[in-house]
């Protein structure tokens, strides 16, 4: 069962920041905040990951609320190639349950 | 060469037919798994391997079987193909000894007609 909530879809203009919400309000101690994106019909890729503290890596920031029930992705400076929908799964290392994700539309 | 590489691409059977969906792997990692894909949807769990002896199903694995022949590889099986399984296959593996979850292979898009 997916543990996680995102909005179906969200645009954003070509060089600005794309802030990409999730809530995952049941998530449990040992559970991992992971986030994956998927262009059109490709293997989903790994974009980065994070338990509790804030993470950064060269494609994205990760913010997780203190109470962990929420995160944010955060892609700084938006290009069209980032026009993907972005999964937001939470797990304990065992198996990934997908939702539906959000699409993001870049625009120029 | 592709970590995970699935074969074939594309495949278009017919109804009750049999037909095999192959994944191997050269990443090393013990965990192995099959997704699949409807349009706009998310992916969808299959099957799941955690090493060669183990297999366990996943949240839809009616109509589905599998087979875990070496820790390099894992094949899907649909002993008699039906119009609603078609949708695109992903493989994937893991060992989070890495941290970074999941590599997924480029996908089977099957058609069952």
């Amino acid at each position: 069962d997916a543990k996680t909530t995102q909005p179906p879809s969200m645009d954003c203009a070509e060089g600005r920041a794309a802030n990409l919400p999730c809530n995952h309000s049941t998530i449990s101690g040992n559970e991992y905040v992971y986030w994956y994106r998927q262009i059109h019909s490709q293997g989903p890729q790994y974009i980065i990951h994070g338990l509790k503290n804030n993470e950064t890596n060269e494609m994205a920031s990760l913010i997780i609320t203190e109470d962990r029930k929420s995160s944010t992705l955060i892609l700084p400076h938006a290009t069209l190639r980032d026009t993907a929908v972005y999964y937001c799964i939470v797990s304990n290392f065992n198996k990934f349950y997908f939702g539906s994700g959000t699409k993001l539309n870049v625009k120029p | 060469d592709a970590d995970v590489t699935q074969t074939p691409r594309n495949r278009i059977t017919k109804t009750g037919k049999r037909i095999m969906l192959e994944c191997s792997q050269t990443k090393g990692h013990d965990r192995m798994y099959w997704y699949r894909q409807d349009p706009g949807l998310g992916l969808r769990l299959i099957y799941y391997s955690f090493d060669v002896k183990d297999i366990n199903k996943g949240e839809i694995s009616d109509g589905y079987s599998v087979s875990r022949q070496a820790q390099a590889k894992f094949s899907l099986s649909l002993e008699s193909a039906i119009p609603n399984q078609t949708a695109l296959y992903f493989c994937a593996t893991s060992d989070f000894r890495d941290g970074y979850g999941y590599t997924f292979g480029s996908g089977t898009r099957l058609t069952v007609v």
